[in-house]
């Protein structure tokens, strides 16, 4: 089974500049998560989408933040404009719907992409 | 609120020797609680998950960990050490009873392992 996918996995910005990070999720998962982990410490969600609407966004900075996920699959995440605090690795997880099952660790487990790591200069 | 302490922000451990990673924990109620595995430039892993069946959790390449209520604990354990194990290690509660919860991740424990 193919995991979660992220691209690009390195990206380096001038701070006040624009960009955006591609998650897919593993198929078949309706709940969709991204993390930001700042170097030396644990991820903080920024937002949790359960198929194509917003569960969660109360920790997401909306004036420069905004994230995606139009058709219930794949999400978009975008920093406009970066600031040199948004220096991070971005990570995306996703995990069955909890009606679902078969899953080994269960329904709520959470499965990580490799991450997106982020220079803002 | 949920929230989880890592009391150790380093271990260091001899190849063949038990690892110990030690984690504190605050729910306001039963908890599901994960460890997770960071290894450099990959994704993170979970190692096992605690939803409230037996205390005791056996996870993958044998690593295991135990709830205790009473002292509010779920530390990490492993036998017997192994290189491949330094990695960075999360203990993670969920914010939500049952179904899909926002993870609350520690501020993790770094694993070193000497041959």
């Amino acid at each position: 089974e193919a995991g979660v996918a992220q691209s690009p996995r390195y990206k380096i910005i001038e701070k006040r500049q624009s960009v955006a990070f591609w998650c897919n999720p593993i198929s078949g998962h309706a709940t969709l998560y991204w993390y930001q982990q700042i170097l030396g410490q644990g991820p903080k969600l920024l937002i949790q989408f359960q198929n194509n609407g917003v569960v969660d966004d109360s920790q997401l900075p909306k004036d420069r933040f905004s994230a995606e996920r139009l058709k219930g699959v794949d999400s978009t995440l975008k920093i406009q404009p970066a600031k040199l605090e948004d220096s991070a690795v971005y990570l995306c997880a996703s995990s069955l719907d909890w009606v679902a099952s078969g899953d080994l660790w269960g329904s709520d487990t959470q499965y990580f992409g490799p991450g997106t790591r982020l220079t803002v200069l | 609120a949920q929230s989880v302490t890592q009391l150790d922000s380093h271990v260091s451990v001899s190849e063949g020797t038990p690892v110990l990673l030690r984690c504190n924990y605050s729910s306001s109620y039963s908890p599901s609680l994960f460890w997770y595995v960071q290894h450099p430039n990959k994704g993170l892993q979970l190692l096992l998950k605690y939803t409230s069946a037996a205390t005791l959790v056996k996870g993958i390449n044998g690593f295991e960990a135990e709830f205790k209520k009473s002292e509010t604990s779920f530390h990490l354990t492993k036998p017997s050490a192994h290189m491949s194990d330094a990695a960075e290690y999360f203990c993670v509660v969920s914010s939500a009873s049952g179904n899909t919860g926002k993870l609350i991740f520690g501020q993790g424990t770094t694993l070193q392992v000497k041959p």
